[in-house]
């Protein structure tokens, strides 16, 4: 595809439950990135991919979360046992690797949990 | 860590200009990019600056940099309702691989 995609675009859940939010970045980059935005707040970086290196998951909120990149290319972000403060909008971003960090950005996901 | 921070909103009259500002922590910091988001969207890259040069124009848009001061600014000429949004100052730096965002600024255009 052209762009970044996310699935799905909307997702309500009941509190305690798992989700899985599903991007897949464009073709030929290697870096991956998730944030969330809640409502009327800024962007929180979560976790970022860069090609085969480990992740750097320092912006992840709580062990609840949890993201994969597999094949270096789609990627997972898991929110196990889901809480009420959960609910955001989850951005996913892809660039190609180098300095100048253009991040191309998906539609997102908005999560809302019960 | 790296901090970028804005002010939060910004309204100003169809016509005018509008001038977001940002200001940045760290030195080392390469590039330096203004992005938009519109409602229910995902951000957008509007333009970018490399941390060597002082200024940027692209159409209506123009970036300043004050390296010195860690401050950059995006000047919108001839604001018009499309260009209501929330606009994001972000930065990164070699090593980092990737970027730091503000919080945004939200920009209202009143006809």
């Amino acid at each position: 595809g052209a762009g970044v995609s996310q699935s799905p675009s909307n997702k309500v859940t009941e509190k305690g439950k798992d989700v899985e939010l599903r991007c897949d970045p464009i073709s030929g980059h290697t870096a991956l990135y998730w944030y969330r935005q809640s409502l009327g707040q800024g962007l929180e970086f979560l976790i970022y991919f860069q090609g085969n290196s480990a992740p750097d998951k320092s912006g992840l909120p709580s062990d609840r979360f949890s993201a994969e990149r597999t094949g270096g290319s789609v990627s997972t972000l898991t929110i196990q046992r889901t809480q009420q403060e959960d609910s955001a909008v989850y951005l996913c971003a892809s660039s190609l690797a180098g300095a100048r960090n253009e991040q191309f950005f998906g539609p997102g996901t908005r999560l809302t949990v019960l | 860590g790296e901090d970028v921070e804005q002010s939060l909103f910004l309204s100003v009259r169809e016509g005018d200009s509008s001038v977001i500002n940002c200001t940045y922590t760290d030195s080392s910091s390469t590039y330096l990019y203004w992005y938009k988001q519109e409602p229910g969207a995902g951000l957008q890259l509007l333009t970018y600056i490399f941390s060597n040069m002082d200024m940027k124009q692209d159409q209506r848009l123009t970036v300043l940099l004050n390296k010195k001061d860690k401050h950059l600014s995006l000047r919108i000429a001839d604001t018009q309702t499309g260009d209501s949004a929330i606009y994001f100052c972000a930065e990164s730096t070699p090593n980092a691989g990737k970027s730091t965002f503000g919080d945004g600024t939200t920009l209202t255009v009143k006809p």
